[in-house]
Formats: structure tokens, C-alpha cells, sequence
């Protein structure tokens, strides 16, 4: 079946660093979603990725979808304290009549002020 | 507040114990799913429900069997679970499913003794 590959899996930095997640599918996704989750809260959703090589961009973060549809990456410039909690990328496979999501294991980032 | 509410929010049951989890959106959506979240594993697609109809069904066992009486409800019936079975249940809405950003309620934290 699908995977979802994300990496790495945790991630400390000084407030003020850069932070890069990474994601990889096993199999050429319709779209590619992302998501933060807090500690103690729930996924929220980020940002959606259609085309091919797209780059969206949300004040300091950064979302790319590879040419090839099959990896994403979420880049997060001058991290602050609110940047803390768990991204998660979530690919959707339009195989079939049945759409799918599935989440990557998370990247946990903490930030030390 | 996403607009899709969850309860319990916590919920303790024995292995002999029928319980049944919650979850209703308010956002006018038309798929609902539920998500298991254990510790170091991604989020588990459970079930997928697209206008009031199941579509995925991701081999989950039948000691959890869902509910979908209208699109803005959904239930999670327990019945002889297993300590592993222990984690965050969480439910989501989408407009409909297929490329459409999901939505999470707050989850029911169950733990099974």
C-alpha cells in the first residue's frame, strides 16, 4: 500500500534557526496536505499542494511538491516559540473511485528560546 | 474551535466494557472519518464515510464498528477491546473526500485496562 515517508522525526533548534521537514511518497500522490498539531492538541490544517513543483509560501514557512509529485517539503524561516509542535504531511492517492490520505509519522520540533 | 466537537473527551474502559465515542461537525460537511493516533506511529486511517456512506474501510477490527446515521454525526462503537488499543481517537470532516482540507475534532483519549 501507500507510504508515507517524513523525516527526520524530531528536530531541536535555537529560536531564530531555519527548520526543514521532509516528506516522500512511495507512489505519485494527487495532492499533498500539511498539518501542525500542538502538544496536547489536534492536527490543524496548513496548507494543500496540487501541481507539479509548486511553492506556496505562508509568512515565514515555505511549502514545496516536487516535480514528480512523490515528495514535499515544509521549510519554516527564523523559527520562533509558536512554531513548537508536530508537522505532519498527509498524501492523497486518486487511484481508483476512493480517495485515501496518508499522514507521514511527524516531525516533531522544539524550540529552545 | 475547528467546528467538529468529540466526546468523551477521556474515556477508561475494561476489556469487557461496550463504549460508544462521539463526534459532530457543525461546518456543514459531507465525509467524515475516523483516526487512531498511538505514540510513534502515524495517524491510522480508520474509516472514511462520504455522504453518509462508508468508503474505506482500512482492515480495521471488528471490535470497532462505526456509525454514520446523517452527515453531520458519527459514532465509534467499542466492544472487548485490547489494551493496544489504547490512543487518541480522532474525528475529522472534509466538504466531501478527495483533495479537500480535513478538519479535527479535539479526540477521545481512551485507555483500555
Amino acid at each position: 500500500g501507500q507510504q508515507v515517508m517524513q523525516i527526520p522525526q524530531y528536530q531541536h533548534v535555537q529560536e531564530g534557526e531555519d527548520f526543514t521537514t521532509y516528506c516522500n511518497s512511495s507512489t505519485t500522490l494527487s495532492n499533498i496536505q500539511w498539518y501542525k498539531q500542538r502538544p496536547g492538541g489536534h492536527p490543524v490544517f496548513l496548507i494543500q499542494l496540487v501541481k507539479s513543483g509548486e511553492v506556496k509560501k505562508q509568512k515565514r514557512l515555505t511549502f514545496q511538491f516536487g516535480e514528480a509529485k512523490k515528495n514535499s517539503s515544509l521549510h519554516i524561516t527564523a523559527t520562533q516559540t509558536t512554531d513548537v509542535g508536530t508537522y505532519f504531511c498527509a498524501g492523497e492517492n486518486s487511484g481508483g473511485s476512493n480517495y485515501k490520505l496518508t499522514f507521514g509519522k511527524g516531525t516533531l520540533l522544539t524550540v529552545n528560546p | 474551535e475547528t467546528g467538529v466537537t468529540q466526546t468523551p473527551r477521556h474515556l477508561v474502559m475494561g476489556m469487557t466494557n461496550k463504549k460508544s465515542l462521539k463526534c459532530e461537525q457543525h461546518l456543514g460537511h459531507n465525509a467524515m472519518y475516523w483516526y487512531k493516533q498511538s505514540a510513534k506511529k502515524p495517524l491510522e486511517l480508520m474509516f472514511v464515510y462520504n455522504f453518509k456512506e462508508q468508503t474505506e474501510n482500512n482492515s480495521v477490527p471488528s471490535r470497532f464498528s462505526p456509525e454514520c446515521p446523517n452527515s453531520s454525526h458519527l459514532f465509534l462503537h467499542l466492544h472487548t477491546l485490547q489494551p493496544e488499543d489504547s490512543a487518541l481517537y480522532l474525528c475529522a470532516s472534509s466538504a466531501r473526500t478527495g483533495g479537500y482540507e480535513q478538519y479535527f475534532g479535539p479526540g477521545t483519549r481512551l485507555t483500555v485496562t
